[in-house]
């Protein structure tokens, strides 16, 4: 069974502190993917990653920075919390076929309170 | 650039009721169109796709036919349960090669007893 993982379910924590938010999954895609989910935003992304030590800007990328340097794992990094960044991040892979970006598969989510 | 608009919601019915959530896209070249569910407290899931055109998707009683001439891929289910009570998104990836899927806004799905 395909599996996408996420560090924490929930994390709480304080203006100004960094954070690491972590993903595996065990399928030997290529592409992972970061998004957050605000009530009536839907899902924007905020950075992806096509291959190990690669990486693009998504939608929102200010205030976040991402590592993968290992195929399976996609770390996004909240270099200094701030309080408009309390959401849902959501982590997502997926395989690149000839005719397009295959199915995602998504972890379960990080619900992070930033005080 | 692509996009995708799917209804508002929520869409509220009652237990047995017949559902039809819309969705309509724009995108060059022929993209893959897919439907994922979230429930409450998870993560996106696939529930359906289709890759080409007059493909018809179907999972867990829910089916929906990639429509090119109209640019839709409506979403359909005979009978709702409460436990079909989700978020449900439209999404596409073009055939171009593009790393990066579009996903519609969601339409949350209230089902009553």
């Amino acid at each position: 069974d395909v599996k996408v993982t996420q560090s924490s379910r929930y994390l709480v924590k304080r203006t100004g502190e960094k954070v690491f938010l972590e993903c595996v999954q065990d399928m030997d895609h290529e592409n992972m993917f970061w998004y957050r989910q605000d009530p009536g935003l839907g899902l924007r992304l905020i950075y992806f990653s096509y291959d190990v030590k690669m990486k693009e800007k998504g939608d929102i990328p200010e205030g976040y920075s991402v590592s993968r340097e290992k195929k399976e794992r996609f770390s996004l990094i909240l270099e200094s919390a701030s309080t408009n960044q309390t959401s849902m991040y959501l982590c997502a892979s997926s395989f690149l076929t000839s005719g397009g970006l295959d199915t995602q598969y998504f972890g379960p989510g990080t619900r992070l309170t930033v005080l | 650039g692509d996009s995708v608009t799917q209804m508002e919601g929520p869409v509220t019915l009652s237990e047995e009721a017949f559902l039809t959530i819309n969705c309509t896209y724009t995108a060059t070249g022929y993209p893959s169109l897919f439907w994922y569910v979230q429930y409450p407290g998870e993560g996106l899931q696939l529930l359906l796709k289709a890759t080409k055109a007059d493909d018809k998707g179907s999972n867990k009683g829910f089916e929906a036919t990639y429509r090119k001439e109209t640019t839709s891929f409506h979403l359909e289910k005979g009978s709702v349960q409460v436990s079909d009570s989700a978020v449900y998104f439209c999404a596409l990836t073009s055939s171009g090669g593009s790393y990066i899927p579009t996903f519609g806004r969601g339409t949350s799905l209230i089902v009553h007893p």
